[in-house]
């Protein structure tokens, strides 16, 4: 069984001040993990995913991740946020290797502040 | 690529009466497709997995005979809510898994309302 953990529900931030949305799993076999954003009244759409390799993933819109095993960790950065950006962000998890279920978080609301 | 049309996009429809949903991989083929439901600020909830050709797997407290799966054809998963009560209304997401390490494709959702 796997879970994920999003401990923030809202993260308020000021236009062109950066942000990170925290991220936790928990797994016993090896992961892959996906950042999606959902704007209102739509599906969700891929930021950026980690299969394997660098610890650093690169994704659409500026945002980037990276992946810490050790603190089973897969925490979402942007340098400087736009107004844009405000959205509901999930991020998820799935076991490698064939299909596997994806279990999503609870969410995080990015609200950003003129 | 990997584009996945969902329509309607919102329905209102009358307690008691049925409503369909429609998911299609535009440009790829999907041998398995997911629905979800969300509920106002929550995450998504796995209902079921729709396999081409085989019957649909439902979560656990998920009622089949209430929300009915087809997968006639390898671009189109539909479902069907029965006898819809207010209860029912929600936010219906579907996606297509391309395979292993693929992300999920998702649609953009249906906003059903039952008055």
């Amino acid at each position: 069984a796997q879970s994920v953990t999003q401990l923030d529900s809202q993260v308020p931030v000021f236009e062109e001040a950066p942000v990170e949305l925290r991220c936790n799993y928990s797994s016993s076999v090896s992961v892959y993990l996906f950042w999606y954003v959902q704007y209102p009244n739509q599906g969700l759409q891929l930021l950026l995913k980690y299969l394997s390799g660098s610890t650093l993933v690169k994704g659409i819109n500026g945002f980037e991740a990276e992946f810490n095993k050790s603190q089973t960790s897969f925490h979402l950065r942007k340098p400087s946020v736009h107004i844009s950006d405000t959205a509901e962000y999930f991020c998820a998890v799935s076991g490698s290797g064939g299909y596997q279920k994806v279990t999503f978080g609870t969410g995080t609301k990015l609200q950003v502040i003129p | 690529g990997a584009v996945v049309s969902q329509h309607p996009s919102w329905v209102i429809c009358k307690s008691g009466t049925s409503v369909k949903i429609e998911c299609r991989s535009l440009d790829f083929q999907a041998t398995t497709m997911f629905w979800y439901r969300q509920f106002p600020k929550q995450s998504l909830m796995l209902m079921a997995t729709s396999n081409e050709g085989s019957k649909a797997t439902y979560e656990q407290g998920v009622e089949k005979d209430k929300f009915l799966i087809n997968h006639a054809s390898l671009t189109l998963s539909t479902l069907t809510v029965t006898s819809a009560h207010p209860e029912d209304s929600s936010f219906y997401i579907c996606s297509a898994f391309t395979g292993s390490g693929s992300p999920l494709h998702f649609g953009n959702g249906t906003r059903l309302t039952v008055t």
